[in-house]
């Protein structure tokens, strides 16, 4: 069954590193998200993309996030400067049509997730 | 406020035996979703079920149906004939506003299934 893979599984950091966090979405998917979840809280949204750009992002994807799908088949997530706080799972996810798509929604397919630790 | 409210952080189930997890939501658009996502102890989210804002009839995917309140603003997973795989984290999440495509999730109810 096609699966959207995701590396690093866990990324050790100091304080002020940039970081990339790599996803390979299902191959006939079209539209892509990065969420993150903070140890023991919820999962929050980040960012949507969709067509070589992004569609929508939260308030916590500031202009230390950036995303890039650099070749046709990786999603890449980067954080510039990273801080303690962006400690978390990070979790990509992929699906075939948007979220308002027929039948399931839309559903989302989710990566195992990377858990990055910052230092 | 919050738009997803999970108030059982933990809940445990005899196998064999059905489970409601609850979920309110809070959202002034007519039109949204209701999703359930499981994540086992693996880490990845595992999507269950799906409840649009304007399907009357509730939602059912196998052992797993959506209890639909809407009056109520109640989206409650009931898992029917619990087994030993079933023990993970239950997410509830809402997709709100036409042509957003966003989830915004619940903080999970960790189900453990006792034999």
């Amino acid at each position: 069954e096609p699966e959207v893979t995701q590396t690093p599984s866990h990324q050790v950091t100091q304080m002020g590193q940039e970081v990339i966090l790599r996803c390979v979405p299902i191959s006939n998917h079209l539209y892509f998200y990065w969420y993150r979840q903070i140890l023991g809280q919820k999962v929050e949204f980040l960012v949507s993309f969709y067509n070589n750009e992004i569609s929508e992002k939260s308030e916590i994807f500031d202009d230390q996030f950036s995303v890039e799908r650099p070749d046709g088949s990786n999603f890449t997530l980067k954080i510039r400067s990273t801080k303690l706080e962006d400690s978390a799972m990070y979790f990509c996810a992929s699906s075939e049509q948007d979220l308002w798509g027929q039948g399931a929604g839309g559903e989302l397919f989710f990566g195992e997730g990377s858990r990055l630790t910052v230092l | 406020a919050q738009k997803i409210t999970q108030t059982q952080p933990g809940m445990f189930v005899q196998e064999k035996e059905a489970v409601t997890l609850d979920c309110t939501y809070d959202t002034s658009d007519q039109s949204y979703g209701l999703f359930w996502y499981k994540q086992p102890s693996s880490g990845e989210m595992i999507f269950l079920i799906y409840q649009g804002s304007y399907d009357e009839q509730n939602a059912t995917e196998g052992r797993y149906s959506l209890n639909f309140q809407k009056a109520r603003k109640s989206a409650n997973l009931v898992i029917s004939a619990s087994q030993l795989g079933d023990s993970a984290m239950y997410f509830c999440a809402m997709r709100e506003g036409e042509g957003a495509n966003n989830l915004f999730f619940g903080t999970g109810t960790r189900l453990t299934v006792i034999p």
